[in-house]
């Protein structure tokens, strides 16, 4: 089992929409959560940290529900500039370092 | 200008050649890392770095070594590159903050692009 598991989508969405991704992890000790972005042939770059209380940052809204081990990214009246691919990202104790795991990515496409 | 940057962006070369690829950051962080993305696999983590003293192997360190010449610089190395190699390569830097290590941000370099033939 993939320690950070995530649909690969395509998600492809009109303008407007509201889009849902979900990830799953498997190390129960994995302490910290986050989402980053990453443009095509581009580098990620951190969206938002996930906390326990769950967090919004405008249209974006993330959540964590440790018991079940996943995080949600909700992304509301998507843009054509929301067109990315988003990496669930955490971050493991592994031999005395907190190591990023991540996720392979979902690729979101907004249309017109 | 850029915080991270990386060089070369773009390399083609045969197998057998020795690369190196250089990381520079003007961030002042103490940790750095090297990943490698390949599709459908994710980054995974080659090397890592927490000062000039402090090299450590990542899971998929074979084939590579690294060099920390300074804070600011973190090199790549393949000494004999071969064709799974070609992937593209992301520099990336971090601070532990204030939180003891647990939250912090990584800063990722633009990339650069192998190609072993």
């Amino acid at each position: 089992r993939k320690e950070v598991e995530q649909d690969p989508g395509p998600f492809n969405v009109p303008e407007g929409a509201t889009v849902a991704f979900n990830c799953t992890y498997s190390n129960s000790a994995s302490q910290s959560f986050f989402w980053y972005r990453q443009d095509c042939r581009k580098e990620p770059k951190l969206l938002m940290s996930v906390y326990s209380s769950g967090n919004e940052d405008g249209r974006f809204t993330a959540q964590l529900n440790r018991a079940s081990q996943y995080i949600s990214l909700l992304i509301r009246d998507s843009k054509l500039s929301d067109s990315a691919t988003y990496l669930c990202v955490v971050n493991t104790p592994d031999t005395g370092f907190q190591k990023l795991v991540f996720g392979t990515g979902t690729r979101l496409l907004v249309s017109p | 200008d850029a915080d991270v940057t990386q060089t070369p962006r773009n390399r083609i070369t045969k197998t057998g050649k020795r690369i190196m690829l250089e990381c520079s950051q003007t961030k002042g962080h103490d940790r750095m890392y090297w990943y490698r993305q390949d599709p459908g696999l994710g980054l995974r983590l080659i090397y890592y770095s927490f000062d000039v003293k402090d090299i450590n192997k990542g899971e998929i360190s074979d084939g590579y070594s690294v060099s920390r010449q300074a804070q600011a610089k973190f090199s790549l190395s393949l000494e004999s590159a071969i064709p799974n190699q070609t992937a593209l390569y992301f520099c990336a830097t971090s601070d532990p903050g204030t939180s003891g290590g647990a939250f912090y941000e990584q800063f990722f370099g633009p990339g650069t692009r192998l190609t072993v033939l």
